[in-house]
């Protein structure tokens, strides 16, 4: 099972806009609505912020938003935030053999 | 609150055997998935299988299958990631969380644990 595609990096001025995709097949993130993103700071454990396509845990700003088209999950940051610079990672159930998989990751940058 | 509290870190030499563990507390133990994620130095994040305390049901990533042990034991709340043979190819960092249902999203995280293999 390959990994999920995300960018290497993307970037964006503090208020702005940015948002991350996360490319999967029919047998992952196209086949279930079970896609989360993770947030991970330098030396940190990483940090729920979406889970189930769309939905926010209880504390995450809602300037964190997720969606999904076919086969791409994406991650949008809006209003992009100092505290945001940040390593990203998309997760996708993939059945009942592989169960999960984890995207490469996007590195944000907040210029 | 739910939390998860894993074991300090550890330096070994290849050969050798390791256990770590993945303590939870603030909640019922046996009710929800434990989950392992490695990442190797500088690397991305990898699941490498998920453990139900309740029944011991584990399944492993096919890619981890052959070379880790998932095992927890209910009664101290507390979930273990297994190696016989350690390789310096395992030097990474290794976290537990929780996944409240098969299929699920990972959360919360343990601090993470590193693991050093070097001769």
């Amino acid at each position: 099972q390959s990994a999920l595609t995300q960018p290497r990096s993307v970037s964006g001025s503090p208020g702005q806009s940015v948002t991350i995709s996360c490319s999967g097949t029919s047998s992952d993130a196209g086949g279930y609505n079970y896609v989360s993103w993770y947030q991970q700071h330098p030396g940190k454990a990483p940090k729920l912020m979406i889970y189930d396509v769309t939905k926010r845990p209880s504390g995450v700003p809602d300037r964190f938003s997720g969606s999904k088209s076919g086969n791409t999950a994406s991650l949008t940051i809006s209003g992009l935030q100092a505290e945001d610079e940040a390593d990203y990672y998309c997760c996708s159930y993939a059945g009942s053999y592989t169960f999960y998989v984890f995207g490469t990751g996007t590195k944000v940058t907040v210029l | 609150e739910v939390q998860l509290v894993q074991s300090g870190a550890e330096v070994k030499k290849p050969g050798e055997s390791l256990k770590i563990s993945c303590k939870g507390s603030g909640y019922i133990f046996t009710n929800y998935w434990i989950g392992w994620v490695r990442q190797m130095p500088g690397k991305g994040l990898e699941w490498m299988g998920i453990i139900y305390p309740g029944d011991s049901d584990t399944k492993y990533s096919p890619s981890f299958e052959d070379q880790v042990t998932i095992s927890a034991d209910s009664s101290i709340s507390t979930a273990y990631l297994q190696w016989y043979s350690l390789q310096a190819s395992d030097t990474a960092i290794y976290y537990c969380a929780t996944v409240p249902a098969r299929g699920g999203w990972f959360d919360p995280w343990g601090q993470g644990t590193l693991v050093t293999v070097s001769s």
